[in-house]
């Protein structure tokens, strides 16, 4: 069963600090990984999609990283700010041979950037 | 572009009750889906459309049903509410289901709670 696991659930960092999320993943045939932010009362919105052949990609702040041999990918986020306060949620899409691939969510981290 | 849009933003259902949640999109996608967030849970999908005319069931279709008549329009109904469906309910769509690394929109969601 197609399974992807996220730690740690909650988080709780100062502003202007670093901290990275993880996710493990047993999603096959696997075709990528993304990263959403849901802030609170919202819908997720998608930062980064990397496919088996990169291994980093950034937007802004959030740099994603993946290791498709160990089925493990980070999100690293940089200088964090208040407005980073929100759920993390990994995503991986496996291939399938229909019209419609399978998305596979995590259930989230949940970050809080406090003062 | 106003993106995906849902209405309503909230709704409360007396058990065995009908509605329908509005999704619309205005960026020509062929591509939208219905998700479920639970707590404790990744989202999960209902159903699909990969095209005008064109639907399939996700994971979790019981007790729901679709019609996509146009691109824009994606209206999502519950034929007899059932507590087991209070849930926040999320619209997404993309250019196409393809196998490429096309980025899912969600709209802001529907909180429904079933009484």
């Amino acid at each position: 069963k197609n399974q992807v696991e996220q730690s740690p659930q909650s988080l709780i960092i100062l502003e202007g600090k670093n901290c990275t999320l993880q996710c493990n993943y047993t999603v096959s045939p696997f075709s990528n990984l993304r990263w959403y932010k849901q802030d609170t009362g919202r819908g997720p919105v998608s930062l980064t999609i990397m496919t088996f052949s990169e291994n980093t990609k950034s937007n802004g702040r959030y740099t994603a990283t993946l290791d498709a041999d160990t089925k493990q990918s980070s999100l690293h986020i940089t200088a964090s700010q208040l407005s980073d306060s929100a759920s993390y949620i990994c995503v991986v899409r496996s291939e399938n041979t229909g019209t419609a691939s399978k998305l596979t969510f995590g259930t989230g981290t949940r970050l809080q950037v406090t003062l | 572009n106003a993106g995906v849009t849902q209405t309503p933003k909230f709704q409360v259902l007396k058990t065995g009750q009908s509605m329908t949640l509005q999704c619309a999109q205005d960026m020509n996608h062929e591509y939208m889906s219905w998700y479920r967030q639970d707590p404790g849970m990744g989202l999960r999908l209902i159903h699909y459309s990969v095209g005008a005319g064109i639907t399939d069931q996700g994971e979790v279709p019981n007790g729901y049903n679709v019609s996509r008549s146009t691109t824009e329009d994606f209206p999502l109904r519950l034929l007899s509410a059932a507590p087991s469906q209070t849930s926040v309910y999320f619209c997404a769509s993309s250019y196409s289901a393809g196998r490429g690394q096309e980025t899912q929109y969600f709209g802001p969601g529907t909180r429904l709670l079933v009484l």
